[in-house]
């Protein structure tokens, strides 16, 4: 089992659609989970941090944690075909554990 | 704004060379990283560096060394290239604690072996 989970896709969705991409992890002793977003051929780039239980909106985005449910997840409002790009999930123990899921291709058309 | 450098965006080496990645970042980050991307394989760490001289293996670790004299400096070194470590190779640098996972990459040296 891998300690971070995505499906791969890719998830197509129509401009101006909610786009919703999922993140499981299996380590509980995880306490801090992040989305990047990677555009083919760059390099991944941080868009969101979350430490705690709940949701934490930055504009368009809103990242939403389930520490029980071991689940995190990123909602991209409004999507415009500049969103289309790989999300990558990652998670730390703050510590010396950290782990980058394969990430989500997202495809969103005009 | 955090700056990750890396020296070359392309490379191409013959097999049996000696090859020096070089990374540098500019926000006295305590953590730095060096990961390989493959298509369909995601971000693999080689090697991350917590503290000047300090190092630990990732998952892929073999045919790889790293070296970190200066805080803000991060080698990678391919002891003798093989024509398995045609790769994306990418370095990381973060601060501590709960910004383990805030990790900000260099642009990426993309290496062939031939």
């Amino acid at each position: 089992q891998k300690e971070v989970e995505q499906n791969s896709g890719p998830l197509s969705v129509p401009e101006g659609a909610i786009a919703s991409l999922n993140c499981t992890y299996s380590d509980r002793v995880s306490q801090s989970f992040f989305w990047y977003r990677q555009y083919s051929g760059k390099s991944p780039e941080l868009i969101m941090s979350i430490y705690s239980n709940g949701d934490k909106e930055d504009g368009r985005f809103t990242a939403q944690l389930n520490k029980a449910s071991q689940y995190v997840s990123l909602l991209i409002r409004d999507s415009q075909p500049s969103d289309s790009a790989t999300y990558l999930c990652a998670v730390s123990d703050n510590f010396n554990k950290f782990y980058f899921g394969s990430g989500t291709k997202l495809n969103v058309k005009p | 704004d955090v700056k990750v450098t890396q020296s070359s965006r392309y490379l191409v080496k013959r097999t049996g060379e000696k090859v020096f990645l070089e990374c540098v970042q500019d926000m006295d980050h305590e953590n730095m990283f060096w990961y390989r991307q493959d298509p369909g394989l995601g971000l693999r760490l080689i090697y991350f560096s917590y503290d000047v001289k300090m190092k630990e293996k990732g998952d892929i670790p073999e045919g790889y060394s790293v070296s970190r004299e200066k805080k803000e400096r991060f080698s990678l070194i391919l002891e003798s290239a093989s024509t398995n470590q045609t790769s994306m190779y990418l370095c990381a640098s973060s601060l501590d604690g709960p910004h383990l996972g805030e990790q900000y990459f260099g642009p990426g040296t993309r290496l062939t072996v031939t």
